[in-house]
């Protein structure tokens, strides 16, 4: 799987958006940019997966621009329940195929 | 969406002992399934991959005789920690994806092993 950076840690208040940027320079052809979200002891959940340009879902947006380097995870008006590490992936099949985690972005949400 | 569980969510054991985690795949069967363990703190790292019916293969520095993994059904995978040490200590996760080709990876809850 293609090697992922990530801030380590980003700090918000209840209602903003978040963005969540990840560079991923050597991305396949095939490979596909996936989120996951963790919270303390508990095991990762999926939260979106995308291609190219843009996609969205109840929880989260994952903007990709044209080169793919990078992609950018979106979260709407966050609320304390959104702290948690968030984990960028980038592979193919990454369903079916043993993860490799990077460090995540841990985030905190204030009131 | 699938579900994945763990038992036990938490265990305690003394130090020489053994102690067995169950991942079962509820409403799905999984043909392989991964282990992973993460120390506080830190990220997840793979330690193995379970194959039903076959022997698993385990990561780089993961020793086999010590973690011991049976995939005996195509809902279940299990690992067995043995002689269990302070530093085996951890938060153990398993996973697995649901269907072919599959986007999503679920996961378990996790269990903690606390090793006394």
């Amino acid at each position: 799987l293609a090697k992922t950076t990530q801030p380590i840690s980003m700090d918000s208040y209840e209602g903003q958006e978040v963005n969540i940027t990840c560079s991923h320079n050597n991305i396949a052809t095939n490979d596909y940019i996936t989120w996951y979200q963790q919270f303390p002891s508990q095991g990762p959940r999926f939260i979106i997966q995308g291609y190219k340009t843009k996609v969205t879902n109840e929880v989260a947006s994952l903007f990709i621009p044209a080169d793919r380097k990078s992609s950018t995870l979106s979260l709407p008006r966050v609320s304390l329940s959104d702290t948690a590490v968030y984990y960028c992936l980038v592979g193919l099949d990454t369903g079916r195929r043993a993860l490799t985690f990077g460090s995540g972005t841990r985030l905190q949400v204030q009131p | 969406g699938a579900v994945v569980s763990q038992h036990p969510s938490w265990v305690i054991c003394k130090s020489g002992t053994s102690v067995k985690i169950e991942c079962r795949s509820l409403d799905f069967q999984a043909t392989t399934m991964f282990w992973y363990r993460q120390f506080p703190k830190q990220s997840l790292m793979l330690m193995a991959t379970s194959n039903e019916g076959s022997k698993a293969t385990y990561e780089q520095g993961v020793e086999k005789d010590k973690f011991l993994i049976n995939h005996a059904s195509l809902t279940l995978s299990t690992l067995t920690v043995t002689s269990a040490h302070p530093e085996d200590s951890s938060f153990y996760i398993c996973s697995a994806g649901a269907k072919s080709p599959s986007y999503e990876q679920y996961f378990g809850p996790g269990t903690r092993l606390t090793v006394t």
